[in-house]
C-alpha cells in the first residue's frame, strides 16, 4: 500500500527567502506526482504535475523535482511572498486506478 | 461551468440524522471522484465514478455510505445514520477522462459536522 509522507507539518519563513517542501513515497512504481495548494476552507488547487519519465517541472516561481528511485520529490518556491501561505499536499495515483493518494501536508506561513 | 461546485458548503446535522451532499462536475468531465478530508490529514479516497458507474468504490468505510451519479454528471454522496466520526470535509472532484495522466479538479467541499 502507498504511503505518502510529508516533512514538516509546518514551516514558516520570512517573506522573499526561497524555500523547499518535501514528499516521500513508499512505492516507486509511480505514474506522476501531483502538487497541491490548499487555502483554509477551500478546496483544492493543482499547481504542477510531474510525470514519472520527468526529472522537473517548472511554474513561474515554483519547480517541483521528482527522484523516483529514492521516492522523493520537493517543491521549490523562489523569493515567497505573503500570498504564498497555505497548506502545500502532494499526491500521487495508483496503477491500475487513478485514485490519489494524498501526504499530510506541510503548512507554510510567510511571515511579511 | 467554470469549475467543481459542491453543495452545500457546510452541513450540521445530529447523529443519526441522513444526509445528502452534491457535486456538479466540470461540464463534458467523464470521471468523478469523492475524497474525505478530516482535521490535519490530507484527503482519503471513497469512490470513483466513470460516467455513471462506480468503478471503484473501495474508500466507502462502510455500507451507510452510498454515492451515486444516475446522469453521468451530478453526483450525490448519502450518508445514512451520521455518527460523529463521519464529521469531515467531503471533497469532490473531476477529471476529463480519467486517466491517470489527468490533473483532477477539486471543489471547495463541503464541511459536515455531526452533533
Amino acid at each position: 500500500k502507498q504511503e505518502v509522507t510529508q516533512i514538516p507539518a509546518a514551516l514558516s519563513v520570512p517573506e522573499g527567502e526561497n524555500l523547499v517542501l518535501n514528499c516521500s513515497f513508499t512505492d516507486s512504481a509511480i505514474y506522476n506526482l501531483q502538487w497541491f495548494r490548499q487555502d483554509p476552507g477551500k478546496g483544492l488547487t493543482s499547481l504542477l504535475l510531474i510525470q514519472s519519465s520527468q526529472r522537473e517541472q517548472t511554474s513561474g516561481r515554483l519547480n517541483a523535482s521528482l527522484d523516483k528511485s529514492s521516492g522523493r520529490s520537493t517543491l521549490y518556491i523562489a523569493a515567497s511572498q505573503p500570498g504564498d501561505s497555505a497548506t502545500y499536499l502532494c499526491a500521487v495515483p495508483n496503477f491500475g486506478n487513478e485514485k490519489l493518494t494524498f501526504g499530510t501536508g506541510t503548512r507554510l506561513t510567510i511571515i511579511p | 461551468g467554470a469549475g467543481v461546485s459542491q453543495t452545500p458548503s457546510n452541513k450540521v446535522t445530529e447523529k443519526g440524522k441522513y444526509v445528502e451532499l452534491r457535486c456538479d462536475p466540470i461540464s463534458g468531465h467523464t470521471a468523478l471522484y469523492w475524497y474525505r478530508q478530516s482535521l490535519g490529514q490530507g484527503p482519503e479516497f471513497l469512490i470513483y465514478f466513470q460516467g455513471t458507474g462506480a468503478a471503484d468504490d473501495s474508500g466507502l468505510p462502510n455500507d451507510r455510505f452510498f454515492a451515486v451519479r444516475p446522469e453521468g454528471s451530478v453526483s450525490t454522496l448519502k450518508i445514512q445514520r451520521t455518527e460523529r466520526g463521519d464529521s469531515a470535509v467531503y471533497l469532490c472532484a473531476s477529471s476529463s477522462t480519467g486517466s491517470i495522466s489527468d490533473t483532477q479538479y477539486f471543489g471547495p467541499g463541503t464541511r459536515l459536522t455531526v452533533l
